[in-house]
């Protein structure tokens, strides 16, 4: 049931884009996307429902979709503070319940 | 994210000690679910709860584990006879749960086990 994220990690320089990817093998009905800092709470980036959605913020967005049930965040143009480990956490299913199964994670380390 | 409360953020028990962990859900938010994170790994779900009522524990060990949410005060995961295997980050997270929305997770508590 967990989803599988792609790559495992990155490691950019500042200005760089990176995209990563999160593929279930179950239906979804949204897809949530966290980044924590090491020893940190995990921070709300965005939820993309079933439908095949794009959605942004600042420099980041994401994409959802539905049929082959994957979503990918786009990072683009990286800055220092985008270090951290990204998780795509998955609703299965047909409706919401909140509970959400997290990848593995994909650590982003952003150099200068 | 800050208005979800947990504590204590560290906690040391001893083998065959009970912990019990706390969680505050933000102002007007009912819904709560648990997730246990070990070093270096991803978020794990243990348990989803509303006021009362739980929802959904279907990722909780089926011994030495209980949560509660009571109609007053916070949340409780309560694992009792800890092992150093319950070493771990324990999140809390909540959200209103009327449609989908995010949940905004507290900072953890660390269980150490020794």
């Amino acid at each position: 049931q967990q989803p599988v994220q792609s790559p495992q990690a990155v490691i950019l320089r500042e200005g760089e884009d990176a995209v990563i990817n999160c593929s279930s093998s179950k239906a979804l009905y949204s897809v949530h996307w966290y980044r924590q800092k090491h020893g940190e709470a995990p921070v709300f980036l965005m939820i993309l429902l079933k439908g095949g959605e794009q959605k942004g913020h600042e420099k980041i967005s994401a994409s959802f979709n539905e049929k082959k049930q994957q979503s990918s965040l786009y990072l683009t143009a990286s800055q220092l503070s985008y270090s951290g480990t990204y998780f795509c956490g998955t609703e299965i299913g047909s409706s919401n319940t909140g509970k959400l199964i997290f990848g593995q994670g994909t650590t982003l380390q952003v150099k200068p | 994210n800050a208005g979800v409360m947990q504590n204590p953020r560290h906690l040391v028990r001893r083998r065959g000690q009970e912990a019990r962990l706390r969680c505050s859900p933000m102002k007007g938010h009912s819904h709560v679910y648990w997730y246990r994170q070990l070093p270096e790994e991803g978020l794990k779900f243990m348990v989803y709860l509303q006021k009362e009522n739980i929802i959904d524990e279907s990722g909780m060990p089926k011994e030495r584990f209980s949560a509660e949410f009571p109609k007053e005060g916070p949340s409780i995961l309560r694992i009792q006879q800890v092992v150093r295997g319950d070493s771990a980050a324990y999140f809390c997270a909540s959200s209103p749960g009327s449609a989908v929305g995010e949940a905004f997770f507290g900072q953890g508590t660390r269980l150490t086990v020794v």
